[in-house]
């Protein structure tokens, strides 16, 4: 069974500018959450794709968009960058709910630089 | 914003001693869990407590909940040098389906 992987891994971007990362999710999951690491913190929810619907969505500008795809693969978009938004971005995918008990299982991430 | 608040931010203990990290978060919850970090990559799970459940144990592992002072601590018994990580509690709010609320975590350095 192959886990989360996400790419690219590293990149640096300017500010203003677009940056598109990817995510393809375990095999037999269906859920596909991204999450946003700044430096010294935790992991802060952006939001969560079921079916290839958003299905909540944390505190982020409408800047923060994304999709995911028939085969549950997903990605997340960031225009106008800022310098804030540097940070290292997880994805994770879960399984078809089981009430109360949903493990996640994290990508190793894309670390995006803003100058 | 971040629900759970863990406790220490820093530990560091020699290898064979046992460590005990605390977590305490504010709303109602499905379930707790925590994660393991190392160096800035991927989370992996450790262990999954349900809000109906009190202690669990995994291996070198033990999780307790108390909903009512909503606090969890994890326990890692005769810890090793390869447990040198930053450890998070995630909390599932009720009816949150899976979106995971972490705290700012806990760095453990285990002395060889």
């Amino acid at each position: 069974e192959t886990g989360v992987t996400q790419s690219p891994t590293h990149l640096i971007k300017t500010r203003g500018q677009q940056v598109t990362l990817r995510c393809s999710s375990q095999s037999g999951h269906n859920t596909v959450s991204w999450y946003q690491q700044a430096l010294g913190q935790g992991p802060q929810f952006i939001f969560q794709y079921y079916r290839e619907e958003e299905n909540g969505r944390g505190n982020f500008p409408p800047r923060f968009s994304g999709l995911q795809f028939p085969n549950y693969s997903s990605e997340l978009n960031v225009n106008a960058l800022e310098l804030d938004d540097s940070a290292l971005y997880l994805c994770a995918s879960s399984p078809s709910r089981v009430t109360g008990a949903n493990v996640l299982t994290f990508g190793a991430g894309s670390r995006l630089t803003v100058l | 914003s971040q629900q759970g608040e863990e406790d220490p931010q820093a530990l560091s203990i020699q290898e064979g001693e046992n460590a005990t990290m605390n977590c305490s978060y504010k709303t109602s919850i499905n379930n707790l869990q925590w994660y393991r970090q190392n160096s800035g990559r991927g989370l992996v799970h450790l262990i999954l407590i349900r809000s109906n459940e009190r202690e669990k144990h995994s291996g070198r592992l033990r999780v307790t909940l108390d909903t009512s002072k909503k606090s969890s601590s994890l326990l890692i018994t005769a810890s090793r040098a390869a447990d040198t990580a930053s450890y998070f509690c995630a909390t599932e709010p009720a009816g949150a389906n899976s979106k995971l609320t972490f705290g700012k975590g806990i760095t453990l350095s285990v002395r060889p």
